[in-house]
């Protein structure tokens, strides 16, 4: 079956970077995109970006362009976000989301189960 | 970015009613539109896609409806299990979540 692993959650103070992993299983990698999504505590869901597994080409949202950054090694099905110059208001909940293509309307339809990321001095 | 809103924020509701969500976009988004339930501590859960498209497992009580800017998420006969968070989704531009509508219990 289909499943989005993430790694575990992080502490980190402000200006620090930090990396979260999503591993993907039952499924062939390179034929979806990842999203990146984050919820804050108590708002809605914001989306970050998107990588394509299969040719490493990505789509950012203008907000976090200068400061994200999503890869992926398709050796381990494994995508990545790395956030640097950490703010307090980083601090969220991170998730990972498969998708197809436009025509499937680039709808996440399997979800990592989320990635606590805390800003604290 | 195109900007989504959703209406209303919040509803109260019985088991057995009928429920009607509505999400507007900013423009014309072709019916590149999605939605989402999410309950607390739970990742978001896709229901529609293409506007009105059902994912596969989820309930045929779930619907969804609308073209170019006015959208609709409908529940019919809403189940103790439908209790959360509905999102919206336009993937036409970019990416750009609605604000949610909270859907609890009367």
């Amino acid at each position: 079956q289909v499943q989005l692993v993430q790694s575990g959650a992080e502490v980190k103070k402000p200006g620090a970077s930090v990396k979260v992993s999503c591993k993907a299983s039952g499924y062939t990698f390179t034929d979806y995109y990842i999203h990146w999504v984050r919820q804050a505590p108590g708002q809605g869901l914001e989306w970050m970006g998107w990588i394509s597994a299969n040719n490493g080409g990505t789509n950012y949202a203008q907000k976090f362009e200068a400061w994200v950054t999503m890869t992926r090694d398709t050796s381990i099905s494994t995508a990545y976000l790395e956030l640097s110059r950490l703010r307090s208001d980083d601090t969220a909940v991170y998730y990972c989301a498969r998708s197809a293509d436009i025509f499937k309307g680039l709808a996440g339809d399997y979800w990592g189960q989320g990635t606590l990321v805390t800003v604290s001095s | 970015d195109i900007q989504m809103t959703q209406s209303p924020s919040s509803l109260s509701a019985s088991i057995g009613d009928r429920v009607t969500i509505i999400c507007r976009s900013g423009q014309n988004i072709n019916n590149y539109l999605n939605w989402y339930q999410q309950k607390p501590g739970k990742a978001p859960r896709l229901l529609i896609y293409i506007a009105s498209n059902l994912q596969s497992g989820v309930p045929s009580r779930f619907s969804g409806g609308g073209s170019g800017t006015d959208f609709t998420l409908t529940i019919d006969s809403l189940q103790p299990d439908d209790f959360a968070t509905y999102y919206c989704q336009q993937t036409y531009n970019g990416v750009t979540f609605g604000p949610g509508t909270k859907v609890e219990i009367k």
